[in-house]
């Protein structure tokens, strides 16, 4: 139980387009899910918390009119990168929080490896 | 804001050695503490973790870390490494008795092990 799914695995494209990045809860429903981001050889940091049926919150520093998420079902968050830029290349990791298991650690994706050219 | 402090950032160990990662939080609430390991390409898996209880927690593959409060440490041990320990470790904090919020990362340790 307890899987997060992540497509696309790996991602090229070029600078100036947009990429979907889809994150599924597989056998659970999550209200919450979280994106982080990871920089080669550095570490994992927060992007935005990604909450069903509304906003997402962002991180300060973290541009919400070019990271667009949205959340739209239990199962389900989308972080598109708007307009992307080689420097927007990176690993780009979610993870999702069990509703029904609240006091539970958030399950991780096995995130997706963007990187613009 | 919380912080994580991950010491070593690259650690270089023959096989059989003994591994210590430590890893120290600021944070003087109620925390959930967990290691996660990055294999070479690979996603995250989850080590271990500590919500509450025994501080001293064993994990998958033979870790195990030690939860000590006072010193706001949760060090990572391992009594011998073998090669497929090469990785990249990260200790991980989450505040709160919600171990589901979402977590800061320490800066990961690199660890190589010679055959």
């Amino acid at each position: 139980g307890a899987v997060v799914s992540q497509h696309p695995s790996r991602v090229i494209c070029k600078s100036g387009t947009s990429v979907k990045i889809e994150c599924r809860s597989l056998d659970f429903q999550a209200t919450t899910m979280f994106w982080y981001r990871q920089f080669p050889k550095q570490s994992l940091m927060l992007m935005a918390t990604s909450n069903e049926g509304s906003k997402a919150t962002y991180e300060q520093g973290v541009e919400k009119d070019k990271f667009l998420i949205n959340h739209a079902s239990l199962t389900l968050s989308t972080l598109t990168v708007t307009s992307a830029h080689p420097e927007d290349s990176s690993f780009y990791i979610c993870s999702a929080r069990d509703r029904n298991r609240p006091t539970s650690e958030a399950f991780f994706g096995q995130g997706t490896r963007l990187t613009v050219v | 804001a919380q912080s994580v402090s991950q010491h070593n950032h690259h650690v270089i160990l023959s096989e059989a050695a003994s591994l210590e990662l430590g890893c120290n939080y600021s944070y003087g609430g109620t925390v959930n503490l967990f290691w996660y390991v990055q294999y070479p390409g690979q996603h995250l898996q989850l080590l271990l973790k500590y919500f509450s209880g025994d501080p001293l927690v064993k994990g998958i593959k033979g870790f195990e870390a030690e939860f000590i409060k006072s010193k706001f440490s949760f060090n990572l041990r391992k009594p011998s490494v073998q090669w497929s320990d090469t990785a990249e470790y990260f200790c991980a904090v989450t505040p709160g008795r919600n171990a589901g919020n979402m977590l800061t990362f320490g800066g990961g340790t690199r660890l190589m092990v010679k055959p």
